[in-house]
């Protein structure tokens, strides 16, 4: 299976912030990653398909970048209602693997 | 729209069978693929499998023979089983939608409508 380290597990950081985090594959996924934001009590949310597409609706403060096995996400100005946890997902081959989850808390 | 629901029961004991329910509205499950993904306490992810528009599964190689995705057409649903279950599938399920997107550089599928999700413990 591929394995997608995500890092960091977590951040504190302050309305306004710019925040970014990785995810890196141990093998060539392509650009087939895509980017989650799930908040407490609720189902995830597609934000960034294909390492670097944004999805419908999505704010374009939410970005995402990469190729090959390092994929990054950025919020360039973070806001309240960006609390969540993200995980990245790789669909580039079976079993489809998520990372670990990068829990966003307010500093 | 289209809109998915987990139904099933809460509490599953050691050794038997978890049976889930995804009930679709707004979108025929005859089109796309409807997948299985689940959330263990402590927020790890794990795919579990989908069933496509013709009724062909995948299924993740880690839950071998336990796992099966049925689906009922003329309902509208698909169905998630899991034999002989432990507390270390205690976790939240979730159906979602794979679905297709048309890009220049070719077809790219991702999980786009997800259910609430439902937790279910496995428990004596």
């Amino acid at each position: 299976d591929i394995v997608m380290t995500q890092s960091p597990t977590s951040m504190s950081i302050s309305v306004g912030d710019r925040v970014t985090m990785n995810c890196k594959a141990s093998q060539n996924v392509g650009s087939n990653v895509d980017w989650y934001q799930q908040k407490t009590g609720q189902s995830p949310k597609l934000l960034i398909y294909k390492a670097s597409n944004r999805y419908t609706g999505v704010p374009d403060r939410f970005t995402g970048s990469g190729s090959g096995t390092d994929f990054t996400f950025t919020i360039s100005n973070m806001q309240a209602e960006d609390l969540a946890v993200y995980y990245c997902m790789q669909s580039n081959s079976y079993p489809f693997t998520f990372g670990s989850g990068t829990k966003l808390e307010i500093k | 729209e289209v809109q998915l629901q987990e139904s099933g029961p809460g509490l599953v004991k050691p050794s038997q069978s978890l049976s889930l329910t995804c009930s679709v509205t707004g979108y025929s499950i005859t089109s796309n693929y409807w997948g299985w993904i689940r959330k263990f306490p402590g927020n790890k992810m794990e795919w579990m499998g989908y069933i496509s528009y013709s009724g062909s599964t995948s299924y993740n190689p880690s839950l071998k023979s336990r796992i099966s995705i049925t689906r009922d057409t003329s309902k509208n649903q698909f169905f998630l089983q899991l034999n002989s279950v432990t507390t270390e599938d205690t976790a939240t399920y979730y159906c979602a939608r794979y679905g297709e997107i048309v890009m220049p550089t070719g077809d790219y599928w991702y999980f786009d409508f997800w259910g609430p999700g439902t937790m279910v413990t496995v428990s004596s």
